[in-house]
């Protein structure tokens, strides 16, 4: 069965810090893989997709992602969070003629001054 | 203006009052869904549609019902709302056309039962 895995509930970092979500996933065939962030109050926003070719994909707002098959892993960095960054950020999973997405349970990212 | 809008944004009703929600595009995308987040739980999908006559459940349809009035426009329905049905609801659109079938989401709608 297609699962997604974001073992982290929330994260904390300092502004201007580095910042890796991770995420996991389970899907027998080359996936499709999706970060969406939720800024409070408001609904999911696209971040980077990945279906094929280069494993590190960028995204907007300086994200990047890497595709790593044999850890089945799909983990969001950005060199350098902003306030701005808080928000909750969800990992998906999909695939060709898959026809639906599955999503995580969502890592919560706060950012200190 | 939005691409995906969804009419409420926020609904406060009882306990076995029916309730709808709307959700209109204007991408011209032929896909549609409807998703629930808990807390915790991410998004689950409740139903979606591929086109105006083919509707599907998603993992969690028992207690909702939708309908496709139009390819721009996708409703759901709770015909009894209970309080376990307290969530935001997300609709959600994506293009076939599309390779990877990336999905659109709108504003969300706020839903409390009393």
């Amino acid at each position: 069965a297609q699962s997604v895995t974001q073992p982290d509930i929330h994260i904390t970092v300092s502004e201007g810090a580095s910042l890796e979500l991770r995420c996991n996933y389970s899907y027998g065939a080359t996936p499709y893989l999706f970060w969406y962030v939720q800024s409070p109050g408001q609904g999911l926003q696209l971040l980077l997709k990945y279906f094929s070719g280069d494993t590190l994909v960028q995204g907007i707002k300086g994200f990047e992602a890497e595709f790593k098959r044999s850890q089945s892993s799909f983990n969001l960095r950005k060199p350098s969070v902003h306030w701005s960054d808080a928000a909750e950020y969800f990992c998906a999973v999909g695939g060709y003629n898959f026809n639906k997405i599955y999503f995580g349970s969502g890592t919560k990212l706060n950012v200190k001054p | 203006d939005a691409d995906v809008t969804q009419t409420p944004r926020n609904r406060i009703t009882k306990t076995g009052k029916r309730i709808m929600l709307e959700c209109s595009q204007t991408k011209g995308h032929d896909r549609m869904y409807w998703y629930r987040q808990d807390p915790g739980l991410g998004l689950r999908l409740i139903y979606y549609s591929f086109d105006v006559k083919d509707i599907n459940k998603g993992e969690i349809s028992d207690g909702y019902s939708v309908s496709r009035q139009a390819q721009a426009k996708f409703s759901l329905s709770l015909e009894s709302a209970i309080p376990n049905q307290t969530a935001l609801y997300f609709c959600a659109t994506s293009d076939s056309v599309e390779r990877t079938d990336t999905q659109y989401f709108g504003p969300g709608t706020r839903l409390t039962v009393l």
